[in-house]
């Protein structure tokens, strides 16, 4: 099984929907991120999460909620969904409790298209 | 704004030939620079990365090479194979601050190795 795990892995939907994408790890890290992959863009940061009380927004944030459930869950919400919001979504983790170097580790990723 | 130029855009390189990939920065507070390669259908992973107090770091044939005073460090990757064939993203981060450890990524460079 993989360590940093999304679902769904593919989504189409329409403008103005309510989506939920979703991020489990078992590799017990204390922080967790959510990119948006665009061609052209590279990865930029919506949101992170330091722990389950601490949450930030990232670069691109408007749009876009999250909620951090527990330390191996982090969720992504698009309350109303708009085509520009189509891309490929990233959830990463990182181990910065332990002082380590803040090596990202993603997951492969959730293709989100919104019609 | 901090930022992270990466160039070139795309990259043909023939079987066994150097490929050579950029990138510069702005923030001299940043302090460390890793690369991930990313292939298709995956999530990123780190590759290599190095930290301002050396100029260069190698590891098989992948090498990062670093100029502190030029803001500005490059991946080469000699003999490259076809299964370099991946997109590869710089990135840089600082140790301090509220976004402590949080990476800031180039765009990315779409590598293709012609057999």
């Amino acid at each position: 099984d993989a360590d940093v795990t999304q679902t769904p892995r593919n989504r189409i939907t329409k403008t103005g929907k309510r989506i939920m994408l979703e991020c489990s790890q078992t590799k017990g890290h204390d922080r967790m991120y959510w990119y948006r992959q665009d061609p052209g863009l590279g990865l930029r940061l919506i949101y992170y999460s330091f722990d389950v009380k601490d949450i930030n927004k990232g670069e691109i944030s408007d749009g876009y909620s999250v909620s951090r459930q527990a330390q191996a869950k982090f969720s992504l919400s698009l309350e109303s969904a708009i085509p520009n919001q189509t891309a490929l979504y990233f959830c990463a983790t990182s181990d910065f409790s332990r002082g380590r170097t803040g090596e990202l580790f993603f997951g492969e990723g959730s293709r989100l298209t919104v019609l | 704004q901090q930022q992270v130029k990466q160039s070139p855009q795309s990259l043909i390189v023939q079987k066994g030939g150097i490929s050579i990939i950029n990138c510069a920065y702005e923030n001299t507070a940043f302090d460390y620079f890793p690369w991930y390669q990313q292939f298709p259908g995956k999530g990123p992973a780190l590759l290599i990365a190095i930290r301002p107090d050396v100029s260069e770091k190698k590891e098989g044939r992948f090498t990062i090479s670093f100029n502190k005073s030029a803001k500005q460090f490059s991946l080469h990757i000699m003999d490259s194979q076809p299964g370099d064939s991946a997109t590869y993203f710089c990135a840089a981060s600082m140790n301090y601050g509220g976004s402590q450890g949080n990476l800031i990524f180039g765009k990315g460079t779409k590598l293709s190795v012609k057999p």
